[in-house]
């Protein structure tokens, strides 16, 4: 089956850049999307097609995409992005996700 | 303002069938623009996607669970449903109901709040 592999963990200071990535094979012809979740929240769907925000998304979040890894980029990190992200793409049939990144706002 | 809301047991003992609904307000699950969806969530395997159905009764089932799975609709009430049959220790998690994106099935950006099951003796 399809694998998303993301780092466990990240961290940012206050007013940084964080740079989220999920790898997969072959990962630039598929579709990928983000989310995130905060403790005891549903997700919340914050990038899709690769690079494209939902209404109510910040400018400071944004997606891109190489031959196998997709990279949510967040700039300016604040206190509110602390959370776990996710990615997602189509393969076999089904939704994939990655296991995760929790990010923490230094 | 859209809002989704799962109800069902909490508890559900192992071999029987674990059955959610999903409440929907603020939209009908009729309109021909989206599906409607399930997604599960566990500490050991993460999220999950469940499936997925459209207004015309189309399904889109995750194929690990496929054999065990059906969700349908319930027009009159604004509701759509999730049986899953043979529940073992495995299929205890956060179960979400959820919107997907127009023109999507597995890409969800309206969620409810997440349902605990619990399956034991």
């Amino acid at each position: 089956s399809y694998e998303l592999t993301q780092p466990l963990s990240e961290s940012v200071a206050l007013g940084q850049t964080a740079r989220i990535t999920c790898e997969g094979y072959n990962i630039g012809s598929k579709d990928v999307h983000w989310y995130l979740q905060r403790p005891g929240q549903a997700p919340v769907l914050v990038i899709y097609r690769d690079t494209k925000r939902p209404s109510g998304v910040p400018e400071r979040l944004s997606g891109s995409k190489s031959e196998d890894t997709a990279t949510l980029t967040i700039t300016r990190a604040q206190v509110v992005d602390e959370a776990d992200y996710y990615c997602q793409v189509w393969d076999s049939r089904t939704g994939v996700f990655g296991r995760g990144t929790k990010l923490t706002v230094l | 303002q859209l809002q989704l809301q799962e109800s069902g047991p909490g508890l559900v003992k192992p071999s029987e069938t674990l059955s959610l609904t999903c409440t929907v307000s603020g939209g009908s699950i009729t309109s021909f623009s989206y599906y409607w969806g399930w997604i599960r969530q566990t500490p050991g395997k993460g999220l999950e996607w469940i499936g997925s159905v459209y207004y015309s009764g189309t399904t889109y089932y995750n194929p690990s669970l496929k054999s065990r799975l059906t969700i349908s609709l319930d027009t009159f009430k604004n509701q759509f449903s999730l049986s899953l049959s043979s529940v073992t220790a495995a299929d205890t998690a956060v179960y979400y109901c959820a919107r997907p994106l127009s023109g999507f099935y597995y890409v969800f950006d309206y969620w409810g709040q997440g349902t605990l099951v619990t399956v034991s003796s």
